[in-house]
């Protein structure tokens, strides 16, 4: 049971160029998140999946976009990346209803130079 | 919106002291959930707290809720190594159902 999987774990960008960070989860879970997180900030929520096929953002939304392919998938894409974007990316996911805690990836390490 | 803060934001403290982090909402929460994250790693679920007034305990972890549903604390009892990391406390606002994570608070400990 791989629980949440993240790839790349490590990845260079220049500023301007393109790249969709994958995530999925084998748990079933119907909820899914995308955080990142800085010095000092915290996890900051990006955008999330509360089911298959609704997206909605979160906190920090600008400069990305996310597909929901299915119910196991959730994609985080940045069109133009930019330096401000170098972070830790974290994606979580969850059972909804209730008080369910949400099961983290093991994060994307992101630079933009 | 929302917020939910934490502090201190680092501590440092010797082997075997004593520890707490302390977390306040501006309004008042469903629940609070703890997190531990290792140094390099991700954030992991430690426990969750509903009831008003709420005491939990984990070995030397105790976590209590506040009667207003507003605050919450973490502390460790005997501080040892494997304590480091850096612990997030999040709250679920009831109105939107979103967790929102405090700014965490990193835990040195000198051996």
């Amino acid at each position: 049971n791989a629980g949440v999987t993240q790839t790349p774990k490590f990845q260079v960008l220049k500023t301007g160029q393109s790249m969709t960070l994958q995530c999925a989860q084998d748990m079933n879970h119907n909820s899914m998140y995308w955080y990142r997180q800085d010095p000092g900030m915290g996890l900051r929520l990006i955008y999330y999946s509360a089911s298959e096929g609704t997206t909605d953002k979160g906190e920090v939304p600008n400069g990305y976009n996310v597909s929901r392919l299915n119910k196991r998938e959730f994609s985080l894409r940045l069109e133009s990346a930019a330096p401000s974007q170098t972070s830790v990316y974290f994606c979580a996911s969850r059972l909804t209803g209730g008080n369910q805690p949400q099961h983290f990836g093991d994060g994307t390490r992101l630079s933009i130079l | 919106g929302q917020q939910v803060m934490q502090i201190p934001q680092y501590q440092h403290v010797q082997e075997g002291e004593d520890f707490t982090t302390y977390c306040n909402s501006s309004t008042t929460l469903s629940n609070i959930q703890w997190y531990k994250q290792r140094p390099g790693g991700h954030p992991v679920f430690l426990i969750q707290l509903v009831k008003s007034g709420e005491v939990k305990k984990q070995k030397r972890l105790t976590f209590q809720f506040g009667e207003a549903k507003k605050n919450s604390s973490l502390h460790i009892t005997a501080t040892q190594t494997t304590d480091v990391g850096t612990y997030f406390c999040a709250g679920i606002d009831p109105n939107t159902g979103k967790l929102i994570f405090g700014q965490g608070t990193t835990l040195q400990v000198k051996p």
